[in-house]
């Protein structure tokens, strides 16, 4: 059973809706990631927060807003995405240890977004 | 900026036979290595590190990855595969840079066939 856990785990919305997704780690890490993995392409590092500050964003566009309440809580939310946002979106935490964070990272089970 | 390539996008095997999936990286300035595993419809899992001291690490489920410094690799071994261990298989290097992130490779498929 994973630590870090991730809802929805499928999601569907049209290229207008918005939408929010979720991910709680139970594991006491100061640190949380969010991925995009699509086929055939690496992992997409798309935002790291650390203790609840964001402390990196890949040019993501601003469609995808995320929010870090506390350490616990990460979330990504979605407005107007086009099709190409299609992917498997990972979370992730780990506890980073001044600035460097060579800690391993827990993964979630992911939430399979499909745009219409 | 750091890169991971690994060499083989699909390695299809036969149960019981050995197995070697490869993981070049780009930077030898001091790094730390891992190897995450993902099953199917699940996120990644760690597998196996390398962040100090002896340069041959394994796993609980008997794999193996050694550090190879001057040839910039961290190859991952089974002697003996299962059906069970068909997943794909992600190397991933950090690399001791203030501000710096995980570094993953672009993943190799493990079929292991009955």
């Amino acid at each position: 059973e994973t630590g870090v856990t991730q809802t929805p785990r499928h999601l569907v919305m049209g290229m207008t809706n918005k939408k929010s997704l979720k991910c709680e780690q139970h594991l006491g890490h100061n640190a949380m990631y969010w991925y995009k993995q699509s086929a055939k392409k690496p992992l997409e590092l798309m935002f790291v927060y650390s203790l609840e500050e964001r402390v990196e964003n890949n040019s993501v566009p601003s469609r995808f807003s995320p929010e870090c309440p506390n350490s616990s809580h990460l979330f990504l939310h979605l407005h107007t995405l086009q099709p190409e946002d299609s992917a498997l979106y990972l979370c992730a935490s780990s506890q980073e240890r001044g600035a460097y964070s060579n800690q391993p990272q827990h993964f979630g089970d992911g939430t399979r977004l499909s745009i219409l | 900026a750091q890169s991971v390539t690994q060499l083989d996008s699909q390695v299809p095997v036969f149960e019981e036979a050995p197995v070697e999936l490869r993981c070049n990286y780009s930077s030898s300035v001091s790094v730390y290595l891992f190897w995450y595993v993902q099953y199917p419809n699940q996120g990644l899992q760690l597998l196996l590190k390398y962040l100090s001291g002896s340069t041959l690490v394994e796993s609980i489920n008997g794999f193996e990855a050694e550090f190879n410094k001057s040839q910039t690799s961290f190859h991952l071994r089974k002697p003996s595969v299962h059906i069970s261990d068909t997943a794909e298989y992600f190397c991933a290097v950090y690399q001791e840079t203030s501000g710096s992130r995980l570094t993953f490779g672009e993943g190799t498929q493990l079929t292991v066939n009955p």
